[in-house]
């Protein structure tokens, strides 16, 4: 079955820097990726996602990368701001069920 | 607000004894997917319904159960409780068609004592 590794479990950046979280899939058969924060306390909410027939998608200060060959996907985040500070989690599905396999999530630190 | 209900938002209960989490799913969806997220962890897939029927099966203990109605709201079980069950619940909807976007609930907040 399809496996998600997600690196780093932490990341401590200074606020206006960027910050870049990775992820990998097993199953070539994967062909939705998306990516989640989930804030304190709070739920996990999309924040953006990308098809297996897109190699690159924005969505103002975030973008994320898909590298079907190497299997890896990456979530990137430009001119970091304090609200950013959250838990990120990827995760990859194929369309036959549904189901979304999670990657282990990013605590993401932004430094003021 | 994602359209996603859950109730209880908080349930404190005594090792042994058995609970009941409710979820509705947003308006349409068919899937509802149900997690444990224990402290500072990662999200753990429960179990997977889809129209009724289950779909997918993740890491569930034989000590919890769940079902999806007619009405397609879903019910997870958790009985003969242990302190190591204390965890965020959430439950998940998303529809048939059109995409793999989940949308989750607020959670329920279980702490067994």
């Amino acid at each position: 079955g399809e496996n998600v590794e997600q690196h780093p479990s932490t990341l401590s950046v200074q606020e206006g820097d960027s910050a870049v979280i990775k992820c990998t899939y097993s199953d070539s058969a994967s062909n939705y990726f998306p990516w989640y924060k989930q804030e304190l306390g709070k739920r996990p909410q999309l924040i953006i996602d990308i098809r297996s027939n897109v190699g690159e998608k924005k969505d103002q200060r975030i973008a994320v990368t898909l590298n079907k060959t190497a299997k890896h996907f990456s979530l990137h985040i430009t001119e970091t701001q304090p609200e950013d500070s959250a838990v990120y989690f990827c995760a990859a599905s194929e369309d036959s069920n549904y189901q979304l396999i999670w990657g282990a999530g990013t605590k993401l630190i932004i430094k003021p | 607000d994602s359209g996603v209900t859950q109730t209880p938002k908080h349930l404190i209960t005594a090792t042994g004894q058995r609970v009941t989490l409710r979820c509705s799913p947003r308006s349409g969806d068919l899937s509802v997917y149900w997690y444990q997220q224990s402290l500072d962890q990662g999200l753990q897939f429960l179990i997977q319904y889809y129209n009724g029927e289950e779909r997918a099966k993740g890491n569930i203990l034989e000590r919890f159960s769940a079902q999806q109605f007619p009405d397609l709201h879903s019910e997870l079980n958790l009985s003969s409780l242990e302190l190591g069950d204390s965890a965020l619940y959430f439950c998940a909807s998303s529809g048939n068609l059109g995409g793999n976007e989940q949308f989750f609930g607020p959670g329920t907040r279980l702490t067994v004592l």
